[in-house]
This record gives structure tokens, C-alpha cells and sequence, in this order.
């Protein structure tokens, strides 16, 4: 019984280039949320989808950076034109269904370092 | 908007002895959900125990339980008998669910240290 999955778990670009992250949720998931940890600080919510639904985006900033969760396959962020300043952990969570938020289940992260 | 606040950037416990970590939250909702994550090194998010708003009994897990203290927004977890695999993050979260979505919004964490 696979939990969350996420890849790569850690990824270097340079300044300028684009990051994409995968999340795959564990099975039977349909709900995928998104969150971001700096360095030093606690998580920050991004983003909350659901199959090819975007439900909550108000963590997301506003240029550069978009998240889909197509019917097939995982769910992927992806960032463009990535700055110094996107250097941090990326958490992905899925749960199966809404109203019981004891069942998102944390992925181990992606580390995204831009040079 | 919800807010929690982890007041101890830092703690450090000798093994086997009992440590306190605060919390405090900030919510007009009368009914929520409170928790908390350790994050050891690996960086991987475990949940350690929640708290329903509406149950009045402190949530207990082994050596992990909660005082609730719901007139004061106030959410401590005690851990005792610590031991060095107690090293770690902690991470106070609130589930808010206003608006249609769903979400934790998390504190800046605690750093643990369980000493030999």
C-alpha cells in the first residue's frame, strides 16, 4: 500500500530554467494539496485541486508558478523562470475525500535548490 | 485569516524527562481541528496527534498528549519519557476549512532536542 509519491526528491536548476514536480497520491486519492517550506519556517499552503479542478489557489504566487491534477496521472507543479528565492522543500498531500483532515497523508518532499 | 503561533524556536530535554511545547492559534470558528506534525531530519511529515474543538478530553497518543485549552487558543503537547528518537521538529497546524477549500496552516515550528 504505496503512500504518497513524489519525485524527483531533489532537483538543481539555475536561475531562469524551469522546475517541474511530480505527486503521485495514494490510491484511491483524488485530492492533492501543495505546500511549501523555506528554510527556517513552517509550511505554507499553495494549492488544493482535485481532478482536473483547481479548488484553492490562494497560497499560489502569482506569476510563474501553475499546478494541475490531470485525470490520468500525477499531479505536477511546475515553476518557470525559477529564482534563488523558490530554493525550498516542496510537500505534496493527498487525502480522499473533503471534510475529514485527518486523512492527508504527507509525501517525504521535494528539495528544490536553484543555483 | 487563521494564524497559529509556536512561541519556542528552540527546546532541549534530557532523556526520559517530560517536555512541554506551546502553541496558541488564532479563529473565529467555534469548530476545528487541531494537530501536530513532527518533521525528523528525513524532512518527512509525520502526524503526531489531533484535537477535535468540540471534544472537551485532551487527546492522548502513547507519550504524546495535548492540553486544550480552548478559552485560550491554547494547544501544548506534552511528550514524556523522552527519547532520542523525540529529536526532531514539531509543527503546530490548524485545518481550516472556510470558504470551500480545505487546509493546515502551520507555525514555525519547535526544534527538539532529546540529550543522552
Amino acid at each position: 500500500n504505496a503512500g504518497v509519491m513524489q519525485n524527483p526528491r531533489h532537483l538543481v536548476r539555475r536561475r531562469g530554467q524551469e522546475a517541474r514536480l511530480r505527486c503521485s497520491p495514494m490510491k484511491g486519492h483524488s485530492h492533492v494539496y501543495w505546500y511549501r517550506q523555506l528554510p527556517e519556517e513552517g509550511l505554507k499552503f499553495m494549492v488544493y485541486l482535485q481532478k482536473e479542478n483547481i479548488i484553492d489557489e490562494s497560497g499560489m504566487p502569482k506569476e510563474r508558478f501553475s499546478a494541475e491534477f490531470p485525470k490520468e496521472g500525477p499531479s505536477i507543479l511546475r515553476i518557470q523562470q525559477v529564482v534563488r528565492g523558490d530554493s525550498a522543500a516542496y510537500f505534496c498531500a493527498s487525502s480522499q475525500s473533503r471534510g475529514r483532515p485527518d486523512t492527508q497523508y504527507f509525501g517525504p518532499g521535494t528539495r528544490l535548490t536553484v543555483l | 485569516a487563521q494564524t497559529v503561533t509556536q512561541s519556542q524556536p528552540e527546546m532541549s530535554v534530557q532523556e526520559a524527562e517530560t517536555v512541554t511545547l506551546s502553541c496558541t492559534y488564532d479563529t473565529s470558528e467555534n469548530n476545528y481541528y487541531l494537530f501536530w506534525y513532527k518533521q525528523p531530519p528525513s524532512r518527512q511529515m509525520i502526524l503526531v496527534i489531533r484535537q477535535e474543538a468540540y471534544k472537551q478530553q485532551n487527546a492522548t497518543e502513547n507519550r504524546f498528549s495535548v492540553n486544550f485549552q480552548k478559552a485560550a487558543k491554547s494547544f501544548s503537547l506534552k511528550i514524556s519519557d523522552s527519547q532520542l528518537g523525540d529529536t526532531a521538529m514539531y509543527f503546530c497546524a490548524f485545518w481550516d476549512a472556510q470558504g470551500g477549500s480545505e487546509k493546515l496552516v502551520f507555525g514555525k515550528g519547535t526544534k527538539l532536542t532529546v540529550n543522552p
